[in-house]
């Protein structure tokens, strides 16, 4: 099973501010990885698809970057709607994994 | 536009069976390979089951392989997630999710429906 690491668990920033949120895999996934954006008691949103393609509706200050092992997403100015946690996944191999999260908090 | 809505929640006892449904409109259902993706409370997303639109792909995550069973019925265009053995640990909220084909990610997901296993 592919092992899927996030860093940092929490970022604690400011509306406005920039963020980049890591993800490690435990071996070379290529470039089969997503994010998801998941807020409390809502459905979980795809925001990046195949390392670095923004998904239908997603704002351009999202972007994502990497490959091989090494994968991050970054927030370029963050909104107060961005506030929420984000998991990555990779469909390298099966079974999916997804990583533990990284919490955006204000 | 694209929905889904999961239904067949609920609490049950440990070592029961529970069957789970996700309805599908806006899109050809028939077209599409479809996933079970559930978050335990407090926990983060784990992938369930997928299934491929014509049922030749089925694979499951390791701590559900031999529990559960997931199919599809194209003609009424419903998912299916079959639990059987439950234990406490499968107390969830689940998520049906659409892949864009079959890439093995999911585009658009349900609201989810919960499951509790509790004696």
């Amino acid at each position: 099973e592919i092992v899927l690491t996030q860093s940092p668990a929490t970022l604690s920033l400011s509306p406005g501010e920039g963020a980049t949120l890591s993800c490690g895999a435990s071996q070379s996934i290529d470039s089969f990885l997503a994010w998801y954006q998941k807020k409390p008691g809502q459905t979980p949103r795809l925001i990046v698809y195949d390392v670095s393609k923004r998904a239908s509706g997603i704002p351009a200050r999202f972007s994502g970057s990497g490959s091989g092992t090494d994968f991050s997403l970054t927030i370029s100015s963050l909104e107060p709607e961005d506030f929420a946690v984000y998991h990555c996944q990779q469909y390298r191999d099966w079974p999916l994994t997804f990583g533990p999260g990284t919490k955006v908090e204000i | 536009q694209v929905q889904l809505v999961e239904s067949g929640g609920g609490v049950v006892q440990p070592g029961r069976s529970l069957r789970l449904s996700c309805a599908a409109s806006g899109f050809s259902f028939r077209s599409f390979s479809m996933h079970w993706v559930r978050q335990a409370p407090g926990k983060g997303l784990e992938w369930v089951a997928i299934i491929s639109h014509d049922e030749e792909k089925i694979f499951y995550g390791d701590s559900v392989q031999g529990r559960f069973t997931v199919s599809r019925d194209n003609s009424n265009n419903m998912l299916h997630l079959q639990m059987n053995n439950l234990r406490a640990e499968d107390t969830a909220v689940y998520y049906c999710a659409k892949d864009p084909y079959n890439y093995n990610y999911m585009d658009v997901w349900g609201k989810g429906t919960t499951v509790t296993v509790s004696s």
